[in-house]
């Protein structure tokens, strides 16, 4: 157990809908990554956040936004969703416990369906 | 552009013998480097790392090893054991704030009983 929980599980939505993924990080982390994982692109960054502040972008789509809370924890909403966002989606934190700020550690994910 | 590219897709090794997983990167930017381990359905487990100041760091059956001249990383598993079938990825981050992590493919270990 990582420590970093990721709610819901499973979502199965139609097109054109709109969800909200939530990510909680490890006790004490203050930055939060998201990424995705689909069948033909691998693990893809997404956004991180630090301490509320986003930190950098990477190819994430105008659809999606994401936002980091006072309590540290996270939301991935997706919006106008299309078939092709169907995909495995991972949060990570990363902090400073055990004086390692670097090494990031994975939610047990959330599988997006769109039909 | 692939910048951090795992070129075999799969390894059978027997039970006992050593693993050796190899990754490859071209940004000369990255200064840290995981490992993880990932079972379907599951996140990614971190495994171990090193930093781009060290050429080699051991962590009970685990080693990495990092040529920086070569762009080159690998994990050695001694000994490998069932239990460590898995899918694992090799990932990079670069110096700086921004921390994000550019993972390679991935590489599917099968241990042999």
């Amino acid at each position: 157990d990582s420590g970093v929980t990721q709610t819901p599980k499973h979502l199965i939505t139609a097109t054109g809908q709109r969800v909200t993924l939530r990510c909680s990080p490890r006790s004490g982390d203050l930055s939060v990554y998201w990424y995705q994982q689909s069948l033909d692109q691998g693990l893809q960054f997404l956004i991180q956040y630090y301490n509320g502040e986003e930190r950098a972008k990477g190819n994430i789509l105008e659809r999606f936004s994401a936002q980091q809370f006072p309590d540290l924890h996270s939301e991935l909403n997706l919006s106008s969703l299309e078939l092709g966002d169907s995909a495995l989606y991972f949060c990570a934190s990363s902090g400073i416990i055990a004086g390692n700020t670097d090494t990031q550690y994975f939610g047990p994910g959330t599988r997006l369906t769109v039909l | 552009d692939q910048q951090v590219k795992q070129n075999s897709p799969s390894l059978s090794v027997q039970e006992g013998r050593i693993s050796i997983l190899n990754c490859d990167y071209t940004n000369s930017m990255f200064d840290y480097f995981l490992w993880y381990k990932k079972y379907p359905a599951e996140g990614p487990t971190f495994l171990i790392s090193i930093s781009s100041i060290k050429d080699k760091n051991e962590d009970g059956r685990f080693t990495v090893f990092l040529n920086k001249s070569a762009k080159h990383l690998s994990l050695h598993i001694v000994p490998s054991q069932p239990g460590d079938s898995a899918v694992y990825f090799c990932a990079a981050t670069p110096s700086g704030s921004a921390r994000q992590l550019t993972f390679g493919s991935g590489t599917q270990l099968t241990v042999l009983p």
